[in-house]
């Protein structure tokens, strides 16, 4: 398995609350993405990044943040926490390269009550 | 925007079965093609991708899927099914700026035995 650590695993906050959540990697790799994985919709692009300091929104960023100051680290941010947003959250790492595929983290399953 | 479909939502086989289940694409131009699985309770494996050259690629256990362009098509297939293969399955294409996949809304598929 891809060296890609997500944290915390399993997550329950009230609503209105902030809430981090990290993505940590040991392979060095340039592209880091966090998605969002919901019952009939598969998975969906919050935010990626394509190295330090440089993100972008993806389809569903609405209500989330990132951030990437060190390469192996990708924070997801819910800055107020609503019940829509509980979910299962996967990052996912890819080299730089067009051949490449991207790797999954085993995932953080997150509670908003 | 770039979409992918996958035409079947759950599917139910019985052991020794064939397996196809459908995946098509929106964008017409240079594609990257993915087929990930999801084993219950665990993240997303890679079984195969498609990056150019030959259409019909093969990937880990005994999968296979064929690229047929005109049809923006990449079904995924396997002869005989086994009560392991049961999952989730979802069909996966990069976005035209190379620096994303998008993601079908995945299958269900269950093996009886």
């Amino acid at each position: 398995d891809a060296g890609i650590t997500q944290s915390p695993r399993h997550k329950v906050t009230e609503t209105g609350t902030p809430v981090t959540l990290r993505c940590h990697q040991t392979e060095n790799h340039r592209y880091m993405y966090w998605y969002r994985q919901d019952p009939g919709h598969g998975l969906r692009l919050i935010h990626y990044s394509y190295g330090v300091k440089d993100t972008d929104k993806g389809e569903v960023s609405d209500g989330y943040s990132v951030s990437r100051s060190k390469t192996e680290d990708f924070l997801l941010t819910l800055e107020s926490a609503t019940s829509s947003q509980t979910s299962v959250y996967f990052c996912a790492i890819r080299g730089q390269g067009i051949n490449t595929e991207a790797f999954f983290g085993q995932g953080t399953r997150l509670t908003v009550v | 925007a770039q979409s992918v479909s996958q035409h079947n939502h759950h599917v139910i086989l019985s052991e020794a079965a064939s397996l196809e289940l459908g995946c098509n694409y929106s964008y017409g131009g240079t594609v990257n093609l993915f087929w990930y699985v999801q084993y219950p309770g665990q993240h997303l494996q890679l079984l195969l991708k498609y990056f150019s050259g030959d259409p019909l690629v093969k990937g880990i256990k005994g999968f296979e899927a064929e690229f047929i362009k005109s049809k923006f098509s990449f079904n995924l297939r396997k002869p005989s099914v086994q009560w392991s293969d049961t999952a989730e399955y979802f069909c996966a294409v990069r976005n035209q700026a190379g620096t994303a996949l998008i993601f079908g809304k995945g299958t269900t598929l269950s093996v009886s035995s």
